[in-house]
């Protein structure tokens, strides 16, 4: 069993619906990460959460820390959004981080 | 900014033969790392390092090699390619172990 699952594995949305995205953990972490990686292969940095909630422009992340689980929402999604969403958790500042298998997002206009 | 710049972006090496893959950052991070990433298994930890003169192994760290003789600088060292070592390479770097991480373009790497 992975110590970091993502599901769906894989989300096909038409443009506009809400998307959610969860995360969840089976290791004590201190903080969680999301990245977003385009099909040309660059990660980029989305959010690090260590509690309740960030959100920027239409994406929302929320962490229960206690339930061990993340989600990442996207509202009024469009196709620029298709990508693959990693979620990854660290359990201290220098400790190895442990990534998620991902999630492959695709939105269809 | 330059941010973090990995080279090269693509490679082609012959088994047995081996190559440095370069990272640099100008942001003056502490921490560094090397991920491989291989289809349906996310990203690998190889090596990490939380400052010059520092590094410590992570997930997969056979066959590879790394230093940090500067603050900038984390060259990932493949001593012996092998065919299993085809993947897809990510340096990243962030200021504090996982704080917000800045990674490379990434390298395409076919060992043949």
């Amino acid at each position: 069993k992975n110590e970091v699952e993502q599901s769906p594995q894989n989300l096909t949305a038409q443009e506009g619906e809400f998307i959610t995205i969860n995360c969840s953990y089976s290791v004590g972490i201190s903080a969680l990460h999301w990245l977003q990686q385009h099909p040309g292969g660059g990660i980029v940095s989305l959010f690090m959460l260590s509690s309740g909630k960030k959100k920027h422009g239409r994406l929302i992340a929320t962490i229960n820390i206690q339930e061990k689980h993340s989600s990442l929402h996207i509202t009024a999604s469009h196709p620029r959004d298709s990508a693959v969403y990693i979620c990854a958790g660290g359990k201290t500042s220098y400790d190895k981080v442990i990534f998620g298998p991902g999630t492959s997002l695709s939105v269809i206009p | 900014n330059a941010g973090v710049t990995q080279t090269p972006k693509f490679q082609v090496l012959k088994t047995g033969q081996s190559m440095t893959l370069q990272c640099a950052q100008d942001m003056n991070h502490e921490y560094m790392s090397w991920y491989r990433q291989d289809p349906g298994m996310g990203l690998r930890l190889i090596h990490y390092s939380v400052g010059a003169g520092i590094t410590d192994q992570g997930e997969v760290p056979n066959g590879y090699n790394v230093s940090r003789s500067t603050t900038e600088d984390f060259p990932l060292r493949l001593l012996s390619a092998a065919p299993s070592q085809t993947s897809v390479y990510f340096c990243a770097s962030s200021y504090l172990g996982f704080t917000e991480a800045f990674f490379g373009q990434g390298t395409r790497l076919t060992v043949v």
